[in-house]
């Protein structure tokens, strides 16, 4: 069972664009929603997490929007950069984010110059 | 290097044999979690422990997968009789649970294991 989806599997977009990954869950217990990014070889970096009180967090060029009565939940990069380019995972996770944590399939994103 | 490490980076076997792999986690924290990616996938959780006490394990784990924390401090996992459909990116987090608080999980960079 997949408790969160996540469209598209993959994203190009030329530098300086916004990118924009969504993610779906269906646990309504789920209460932390984090976006990972992973470069190849590498393990997953936490990037921003986004907690069901709020509808929108940004840090940096990086925004989690969050739309709680249709279980879903956005990733936006702003002014994107060739650097960006990595594998984005959303996940969700009951009691914070220190307990097991469910994750997207990924979306591989490619920022061209 | 304060970051979570974990031993071998890469790891090929033959079916059959068994593999144990080490985690380090960051040295204050006191969570520890196994996750496992294949390729194209995300990562699924497979166990954590809090201290020396393992508190969860995924259905995912199957009886020939076992993983201990005997201090505490590092945990390792091993998998006896390896299979084909082991190969994987075996991943460790470590996260500090504090006062009630969660925080986050920062990731190690994997064993990858290749099962011939």
């Amino acid at each position: 069972q997949q408790q969160v989806k996540q469209s598209p599997q993959s994203l190009i977009v030329q530098k300086g664009g916004i990118p924009i990954i969504n993610c779906a869950y269906e646990n309504t217990a789920f209460d932390y929603f984090p976006w990972y990014q992973q470069f190849p070889g590498k393990g997953p970096a936490l990037l921003i997490a986004i907690r069901p009180d709020v509808s929108e967090k940004k840090e940096g060029r990086f925004t989690i929007s969050f739309n709680k009565s249709a279980k879903q939940f956005s990733l936006h990069i702003m002014d994107s950069q060739p650097g960006d380019s990595a594998t984005y995972f959303c996940a969700a996770s009951m009691g914070g984010g220190g307990n097991k944590l469910t994750f997207g399939t990924g979306t591989q994103l490619k920022v061209e110059l | 290097d304060t970051g979570v490490s974990q031993d071998p980076r890469h790891k090929i076997t033959k079916r059959g044999q068994n593999v144990t792999f080490r985690c380090d986690p960051i040295s204050e924290h006191n969570r520890l979690y196994w996750y496992r990616q294949t390729l194209g996938q995300g990562p699924e959780f497979l166990t954590y422990f809090q201290n020396e006490a393992q508190l969860e394990k995924s259905r995912l784990l199957s009886d020939r997968f076992s993983a201990e924390r005997p201090k505490g401090s590092f945990s390792t996992l091993e998998i006896q009789r390896t299979e084909q459909g082991d190969s994987a990116m075996y991943l460790c987090a470590s996260s500090l649970e504090a006062g009630g608080q969660s925080n986050e999980q920062f990731f190690g960079p994997g064993t990858r294991l290749t099962v011939l």
